[in-house]
């Protein structure tokens, strides 16, 4: 089974660029999290998806972050302008909807975009 | 609400000897509980998982940890540190939620020490 799926691994930008990171979640699994772990610290949520609909974003700082799912599968997350505090690893992860079994699934990650702003 | 204690920031063993890193939760309900093992530059590794069956859970890399619901803990335990096992650890506490499905809650995370 393919894990999560992301990219670039690694990438370099200066203040005020525009940068845009994609993940392509394991196949059938409704909900995609996208992380902002700082070095140092756990991962911190930034939005979370049900399929293509958002259920939480309220760590996300909307005037510079976006995110969207299209179709429900791959999903993008940019940041416009982005700031020296931005530079972080983007974590992106899965798991399956766990209504429909009524028990709790772990989420799957994938290996993360190492940003660094100058 | 749902929180996550991981009580150390950091431990450091010896090679060989017990591994115990402690996590206590917060929780209205019946959680699950992970603990996710994150070595350098890498993402992160589901180590093992408690959803509501056994309280004694194994996982991969001899790692265990025991449920228990009267001391709101969910303590990760190995009896011989590897050098491998030096890395960042996380507990996390998941519900269920009827409108949004899982909602994850991380510690912040205990960094191990593998000293040879």
């Amino acid at each position: 089974e393919a894990g999560v799926a992301q990219s670039p691994r690694y990438k370099i930008i200066e203040k005020r660029q525009s940068v845009a990171f994609w993940c392509n979640p394991i196949s059938g699994h409704a909900t995609l999290y996208w992380y902002q772990q700082i070095l140092g610290q756990g991962p911190k949520l930034l939005i979370q998806f049900q399929n293509n609909g958002v259920v939480d974003d309220s760590q996300l700082p909307k005037d510079r972050f976006s995110a969207e799912r299209l179709k429900g599968v791959d999903s993008t997350l940019k940041i416009q302008p982005a700031k020296l505090e931005d530079s972080a690893v983007y974590l992106c992860a899965s798991s399956l909807d766990p209504r429909a079994s009524g028990r709790a699934s772990e989420q799957f990650f994938g290996p993360g975009t190492r940003l660094t702003v100058l | 609400a749902q929180s996550v204690t991981q009580l150390d920031s950091h431990v450091s063993v010896s090679e060989g000897t017990p591994v115990l890193l402690r996590c206590n939760y917060s929780s209205s309900y019946s959680p699950s509980l992970f603990w996710y093992v994150q070595h350098p530059n890498k993402g992160l590794q589901l180590l093992l998982k408690y959803t509501s069956a056994a309280t004694l859970v194994k996982g991969i890399n001899g790692f265990e940890a025991e449920f228990k619901k009267s001391e709101t803990s969910f303590h990760l335990t190995k009896p011989s540190a590897h050098m491998s096992d030096a890395a960042e650890y996380f507990c996390v506490v998941s519900d269920i939620r009827t409108d949004t499905g899982n909602q994850f809650y991380f510690g912040t995370g205990t960094s191990l020490t593998v000293i040879p």
